[in-house]
């Protein structure tokens, strides 16, 4: 089974500073699918960015990219720039590619952007 | 392109009573799956149906059921209700129910059971 770890509930970061949100996850598949999601008050999930495990690569969307360490099974994101609207929980996730479209959930993180 | 549409965004409804809750997945997205959201347990995985077929299911008690039609549309029941079923019920669709198919997520359905 898969385990996902967020060890930070809640963060604060100000305008136009960068903020990175910690993740650990841990599993036995060999080839695996990483992401990390965004929840506004509105409720929606809102996919922020993704990672495929094979892929040494870190990814990059924008004003947000990962780094990912495939031996410590570390995959954390930065958000350089921070804007009001970053303001959300976020989430990270992973997928394994025999359970198609299962995402295990880590706890979250709170983020706060602030003036 | 309209997302994916879940209704109704609000229910209230009374232990032992059943509820039916509706998803719209993106046009042309064959794969639905539902997870329930809640402040104790998080974000937990129900079931995925892809082309009608329950392809993969959670840990879950039988209350919980499911199922998709032939447009894709999908819908999921919770019999018996009891207190500890009031959530967020999220549903999201993908194009082809593979792990490397982003998934595209509703606004979800409130349920409050009292």
């Amino acid at each position: 089974a898969q385990t996902v770890t967020q060890s930070q509930p809640e963060m604060s970061v100000q305008e136009a500073e960068t903020v990175t949100l910690s993740c650990t996850y841990d599993t036995s598949e060999s080839n695996y699918y990483l992401f990390w999601y965004k929840q506004p008050p509105s409720r929606q999930m809102i996919l922020v960015i993704r990672q495929e495990a094979y892929k040494q690569q870190n990814a990059t969307e924008n004003r947000f990219s990962v780094n990912f360490q495939k031996a410590a099974k570390s995959f954390s994101l930065k958000i350089s720039d921070s804007q009001l609207g970053d303001t959300a929980m976020y989430f990270c996730a992973s997928r394994d590619t025999g359970t198609a479209s299962k995402l295990t959930f880590g706890t979250g993180t709170r983020l706060q952007v602030t003036l | 392109k309209a997302g994916v549409t879940q209704t109704p965004r609000y229910l209230i409804k009374t232990r032992g009573q059943q509820v039916t809750l509706s998803c719209s997945p993106i046009s042309g997205h064959r794969s639905v799956s539902w997870y329930q959201q809640t402040p104790g347990q998080g974000l937990q995985f129900l079931f995925e149906y892809f082309s009608e077929t329950q392809r993969n299911k959670g840990n879950f008690p039988g209350r919980f059921s499911g199922r998709q039609f032939s447009n894709s549309r999908s819908e999921m029941n919770v019999s018996t209700l009891e207190l500890g079923d009031s959530a967020l019920y999220l549903c999201a669709s993908s194009l082809v129910g593979r792990a490397n198919s982003p998934l595209h997520f509703g606004n979800g359905t409130r349920l409050t059971v009292t």
